[in-house]
C-alpha cells in the first residue's frame, strides 16, 4: 500500500524554467510533509517543508503547494538550475505515529 | 556540525552470511532511524529509536534483522543470515525530535550475492 506517491519517475527541464514536482497520498491522517533531495552516494537532505495548516511555504527558488483536499502537493524550482539535478523525494508524516513516509522520487535533470 | 556518520560505505556478502552496520547520529539527537532504499524506491523506515528505546520496528524482519541502540547515542543494525532481496542502501537518520526534520548520513550500500 503505497500511501505517497510520485507518479512521475523523472523530469526534464531547461536551465531557467520551472520545475513542477508533484506528490500525492491517500492517508488523511498526514499532517506534515517535506521534500528530500538526493544527490548519488549522498543521503537525502532536507529541502522545505509545509504543515498541513498551511497552503504555501516558500523558501528561496523553492516553493511548496499543499492541496488537502486533493491530498495533493508540488515542488516549485523557479528559475532551475543545473546544480538541482537529483532524485526529489516527498514525505509525509502521520500525527498519530510521527512515522515518516516516503514517495518512490522524482529525478530531475536540469539541462543548460 | 558533524553530520550522521555511518560505516562502511560499501558491504559485499554472499547470501547466508551476517553483516552489521554503524551509525553515530548527530550529538544531541534523541532520534534515530534506519531506513532501507531498494534501487528506484523510496527509503522505507526499519525502525526508530527515541533515546535507546525503541519507538516503531514494525517493518523490520525480527527473524534476520536486529538493530540496538546503546546508551542512546550509536547504533548498529544486524542482518543474520542475509538474503538476495537484502540488497540496498541502508540509510540511518537522526532528528532532534519527531516530526522534526531528519538528517541523513550517506548510507551503506549493501550487496548481497
Amino acid at each position: 500500500d503505497q500511501q505517497v506517491k510520485q507518479n512521475s519517475p523523472s523530469l526534464s527541464v531547461q536551465e531557467g524554467r520551472i520545475s513542477i514536482l508533484n506528490c500525492d497520498y491517500t492517508n488523511s491522517m498526514f499532517d506534515y510533509f517535506l521534500w528530500y533531495k538526493k544527490y548519488p552516494a549522498e543521503g537525502p537532505t532536507f529541502l522545505i517543508s509545509i504543515s498541513s495548516i498551511k497552503d504555501k511555504n516558500e523558501d528561496g527558488r523553492f516553493t511548496v503547494f499543499l492541496n488537502k483536499s486533493a491530498k495533493h502537493l508540488s515542488l516549485h524550482i523557479v528559475p532551475s538550475q543545473p546544480g538541482d539535478s537529483a532524485v526529489y523525494f516527498c514525505a509525509a508524516s502521520d500525527y498519530n505515529t510521527d512515522k515518516l513516509i516516503f514517495g518512490t522520487g522524482t529525478r530531475l535533470q536540469v539541462f543548460p | 556540525e558533524a553530520g550522521v556518520a555511518q560505516s562502511p560505505r560499501y558491504k559485499i556478502i554472499e547470501k547466508r552470511q551476517s553483516v552489521a552496520f554503524w551509525c553515530n547520529p548527530i550529538s544531541g539527537h534523541a532520534t534515530l532511524y534506519w531506513y532501507q532504499q531498494i534501487l528506484g524506491q523510496g527509503p522505507k523506515l526499519l525502525i526508530q529509536f527515541q533515546n535507546n528505546g525503541v519507538v516503531d520496528d514494525s517493518q523490520l524482519p525480527k527473524d534476520r534483522f536486529s538493530a540496538e541502540r546503546l546508551k542512546g547515542v550509536d547504533s548498529t543494525l544486524k542482518i543474520q543470515p542475509a538474503k538476495l532481496e537484502d540488497s540496498a542502501v541502508y540509510l540511518c537518520a537522526s532528528s532532534l525530535a519527531t516530526p522534526e526534520k531528519l538528517f541523513f548520513g550517506s548510507g551503506t550500500q549493501l550487496s548481497v550475492l
